[in-house]
């Protein structure tokens, strides 16, 4: 058990809708990152926060969002939804921004039909 | 660009047999790297990382990782292989985004199947 905690583990819907994946952090870590792992693409940086604040964007798209709140839990919104957008969504956290170990979620497995 | 390169998308070994997975990387700077692990339907696992100092590294589960700047490459070994390593092994490097590190790059990784 790594200590951060993604719900749901499944979620189904149907393309056009708008989902929210929640993660929550170990206790004590700052840095919230999400990651986005599908067949043809692999493991994907989508964004990360720091204590709130928004620190780096990668492969994320303008049709995602993501937010950290005051406790540090983190949610990221999904909208508009693709078929493509069916992948497995991890979030980890780390202590602070620096390169220390991060710790995985188990992921959210999102499918879009 | 920073990237990493697994070029084995599947190796199968033996119970009992070595195992050596390779990774390339293309960073900039002085590269912070890791070998995580997937299980089926788990999330990843950090088995070792290399920060600085003494190339060869060691983790979790008996693996070790050694460092070579000359080429570029962060291999993973074992020994001897045990049925429970039957997973997709990452290699990752630390990348440097807008002034804040942390996130990771990751190679597309490698699945190890082992034989009785």
């Amino acid at each position: 058990d790594s200590g951060v905690t993604q719900t749901p583990k499944h979620l189904i819907t149907a393309t056009g809708q708008r989902v929210t994946l929640r993660c929550s952090p170990r206790s004590g870590d700052l840095s919230v990152y999400w990651y986005q792992q599908s067949l043809d693409q692999g493991l994907q940086f989508l964004i990360h926060y720091y204590n709130g604040e928004e620190r780096a964007k990668g492969n994320i798209l303008e049709r995602f969002s993501a937010q950290q709140f005051p406790d540090l839990h983190s949610e990221l919104n999904l909208s508009s939804l693709e078929l493509g957008d069916s992948a497995l969504y991890f979030c980890a956290s780390s202590e602070h921004p620096g390169n220390t170990e991060a710790f995985f979620g188990q992921g959210t497995r999102l499918t879009v039909v | 660009a920073q990237s990493v390169t697994q070029p084995d998308i599947h190796i199968t070994v033996s119970e009992g047999a070595s195992l050596e997975l390779r990774c390339n990387y293309s960073y900039g700077a002085t590269p912070y790297l890791f070998w995580y692990v997937q299980s089926p339907g788990q999330g990843l696992q950090l088995l070792l990382k290399y920060f600085s100092g003494d190339t060869l590294v060691q983790g979790i589960k008996g693996f070790e990782a050694e460092f070579k700047r000359s080429q570029s490459s962060f291999n993973l070994r074992k020994p001897s292989v045990h049925w429970s390593d039957a997973a997709e092994y990452f290699c990752a490097v630390g990348a440097h985004y807008g002034g804040s590190q942390g996130n990771l790059i990751f190679g597309k990784g490698t699945k190890l199947s082992v034989k009785p």
